[in-house]
């Protein structure tokens, strides 16, 4: 069974700082695929990142950074000079690749990040 | 940008009665999916369903739960008597394909059982 776990229960920074949050994994799976995902106080589900194991590239867009390492089956995510409106919880997910496309997600606990003007 | 859709966005019902949670996924979509989060708590899957049936479900999806996809357009999750620890926000998603393409989550409908 896949296990991802998200150990920062809840971070709280000043704007303007950086941030990363963690993500560690577990899959005996070779191939599988991560993704982070925002909830802001709305309460939807917002898609950040979607990578496939066989792709270690970092990733930046814009603020957002993300460092996945297979050597320690960690997928981090990092906020660079954040703002207010950044503050959510963040979901790091897992699901395996089957081929058959229906596997769900496997969710961590998520990190509640707050964001002080 | 295509969205997937459910409804209602809230609902109460009294504890033993069955709740009807619909969704409308983007309509090219073939993987279909419910989760659940119960406040403040992680998103947690119950079900995958694909060509008609259930492909996946997890340990939560009980004998209480079924899915059902009645017109091609609405894909929808019953609690046929519902208990106080249903009460939860309930996402549906879609999917496209294969991996590649990534999950599309609708708003959610939160359902709260007294």
């Amino acid at each position: 069974a896949q296990k991802v776990t998200q150990a920062q229960t809840e971070i709280s920074v000043v704007e303007k700082e950086d941030v990363t949050l963690d993500c560690v994994y577990e899959t005996r799976d070779t191939t599988y695929y991560l993704f982070w995902y925002k909830q802001p106080p709305s309460g939807e589900l917002v898609f950040l990142i979607r990578r496939n194991s066989f792709d270690e590239q970092n990733e930046i867009s814009g603020r957002y950074s993300w460092n996945f390492q297979k050597s320690t089956s960690s997928f981090n995510f990092t906020i660079t000079a954040s703002q207010v409106v950044d503050s959510a919880v963040y979901f790091c997910a897992l699901t395996l690749y089957s081929g058959g496309g229906a596997d769900g997600l496997t969710f961590g606990k998520g990190t509640h990040l707050i964001i002080q003007p | 940008e295509p969205e997937v859709t459910q409804t209602p966005s809230h609902q109460v019902t009294q504890m033993g009665q069955e709740v009807i949670l619909r969704c409308v996924p983007i309509s090219n979509h073939l993987y279909f999916y419910w989760y659940r989060q119960i406040l403040g708590q992680k998103v947690e899957f119950l079900v995958s369903f694909y060509n008609n049936e259930i492909s996946e479900k997890s340990e939560i999806f009980d004998d209480q739960f079924s899915v059902e996809r009645p017109d091609g357009s609405n894909f929808t999750l019953k609690i046929r008597s519902t208990k106080l620890e249903d009460s939860a926000m309930y996402f549906c998603a879609s999917r496209r394909g294969q991996s590649v393409y990534g999950y599309t989550f609708g708003s959610g409908t939160r359902l709260t059982v007294v």
